[in-house]
């Protein structure tokens, strides 16, 4: 089945400097790839997605690249703010369950430092 | 909008005892996935349901079900609950399931005496 691996596990950088969490996948066949961000006793809220005929994605502060022949995706978060600290979640999916049988990765705790 | 509503927030049970935890999807969603999450596993796939009907299953023991009601609501159930059973259950919707996104509620935590 599906593996998906997540780097780094923690990660710290300074308020307004940038953050890049990379994970990589091993089914080819992989076609979607969300990002969940979770804070402390709550639930993974979807904060960007990338299906498989796309190689880039932005919303505002936030982006993601996939590489497919590569097998792997990464999130950049640019001028980071102290509410982005939080535990980050990729995650692949294949078909035909699609998006609703996620494999996650094991998570980044982002530390954004004032 | 609401969002997806699981309840009861906490529970505790001790081993064999049996468990039922309740997820109400975002209105109009029909589709209700349901995760498990612990520190050592991370989050895991355990089912899901769309139109009350079983429609995908992770690798959980069969001590594990759910099942999906006409109103699209849902509830898992663990029986003979071991220790390990501890963790956080999260609930997901969609509208149809498939190819759209997902969206957790907050969960529901199980601790296991």
């Amino acid at each position: 089945g599906e593996n998906v691996e997540q780097h780094p596990s923690t990660l710290s950088v300074q308020e307004g400097d940038s953050a890049v969490i990379k994970c990589t996948y091993s089914d080819s066949a992989s076609n979607y790839f969300p990002w969940y961000k979770q804070e402390l006793g709550k639930g993974p809220q979807l904060i960007i997605d990338i299906r498989s005929n796309v190689g880039e994605k932005k919303d505002q502060r936030i982006a993601v690249t996939l590489n497919k022949t590569a097998k792997h995706f990464s999130l950049h978060i640019t001028e980071t703010q102290p509410e982005d600290s939080a535990v980050y979640f990729c995650a692949a999916s294949l078909p035909p369950e699609g998006a609703q049988k996620l494999v996650f990765g094991q998570g980044t705790r982002l530390t954004i430092n004032p | 909008k609401a969002g997806v509503t699981q309840t009861p927030r906490y529970l505790i049970k001790t081993r064999g005892q049996q468990v039922t935890l309740s997820c109400s999807p975002i209105s109009g969603h029909r589709s209700v996935s349901w995760y498990q999450q612990t520190p050592g596993q991370g989050l895991q796939f355990l089912f899901e349901y769309f139109s009350e009907t079983q429609r995908n299953k992770g690798n959980f023991p069969g001590r594990f079900s759910g099942r999906q009601f006409s109103n699209s609501r849902s509830e898992m159930n663990v029986s003979t609950l071991e220790l390990g059973d501890s963790a956080l259950y999260l609930c997901a919707s969609s509208f149809r399931g498939l190819e759209e996104k997902l969206f957790f509620g907050s969960g529901t935590q199980l601790s296991v005496l």
